[in-house]
């Protein structure tokens, strides 16, 4: 069975910092999706990136980047210049099959002290 | 922002009421979800559908059901609503095809509390 672990149930960056958060996976398919979605308080959740499986090369969206290593089944975020608008909970997600259906991970909590 | 609305955002009623949770997308999608969620908490998916005249159970166990007559609206119901029932619900659409790589799109949620 597909299985997605986040470790870190609360982490904590200055303003202006880098913070990494990390997602490892289990999964005997080969090829398949893997997302990270931010909830912020009490508002909606918004995609913040995503990476295919078969693609070597890391996902990045402005602040926000990946570290996908596929042979140890690891997804980490990593998130450069903090700010105080980056605070939510972080969810990583992964899909194999044509149905988008999302198996998501416990979350982790970002706190971003000014 | 997307274009998926849920309503009542928030939901306090007694033991026993029906109930129904609207969800409405106006993106066309032909894929919706339900998800439900505790505080704090990791989402599991509870239904979702392929399309008009679709749905499927997800992978977490519920006694509410769906329906999917139009395609811009996924309806959740419960018909007899028990304390066990409060959780914070979300609805989620994706454009369809073959990739399963098309981002999921969720609404503000439904804070359900069942007394």
């Amino acid at each position: 069975a597909q299985t997605v672990t986040q470790s870190q149930p609360e982490m904590s960056v200055q303003e202006a910092e880098t913070v990494t958060l990390s997602c490892t996976y289990d999964t005997s398919e080969s090829d398949y999706y893997l997302f990270w979605y931010k909830q912020p308080p009490s508002r909606q959740m918004i995609l913040v990136i995503r990476q295919e499986a078969y693609k070597q090369q890391n996902a990045t969206e402005n602040r926000f980047s990946v570290n996908f290593q596929k042979a140890a089944k690891s997804f980490s975020l990593k998130i450069s210049d903090s700010q105080l608008g980056d605070a939510a909970m972080y969810f990583c997600a992964y899909t194999y099959s044509n149905t988008g259906k999302l198996i998501f991970g416990q979350g982790t909590t970002l706190q971003v002290k000014p | 922002e997307a274009d998926i609305y849920q309503t009542p955002r928030y939901l306090v009623i007694g033991t026993g009421k029906k109930i129904t949770l609207e969800c409405s997308q106006t993106m066309g999608h032909d894929k919706m979800y339900w998800y439900q969620q505790d505080p704090g908490m990791e989402l599991h998916l509870i239904h979702y559908s392929y399309g008009v005249n679709s749905t499927e159970k997800g992978d977490l166990s519920s006694e509410s059901t769906v329906s999917r007559i139009r395609t811009e609206h996924f309806p959740l119901t419960l018909e007899s609503a028990r304390p066990s029932h409060t959780s914070q619900y979300l609805c989620a659409s994706s454009e369809g095809g073959g990739a399963g790589n098309q981002p999921q799109h969720f609404g503000d949620g439904t804070r359900l509390s069942i007394l």
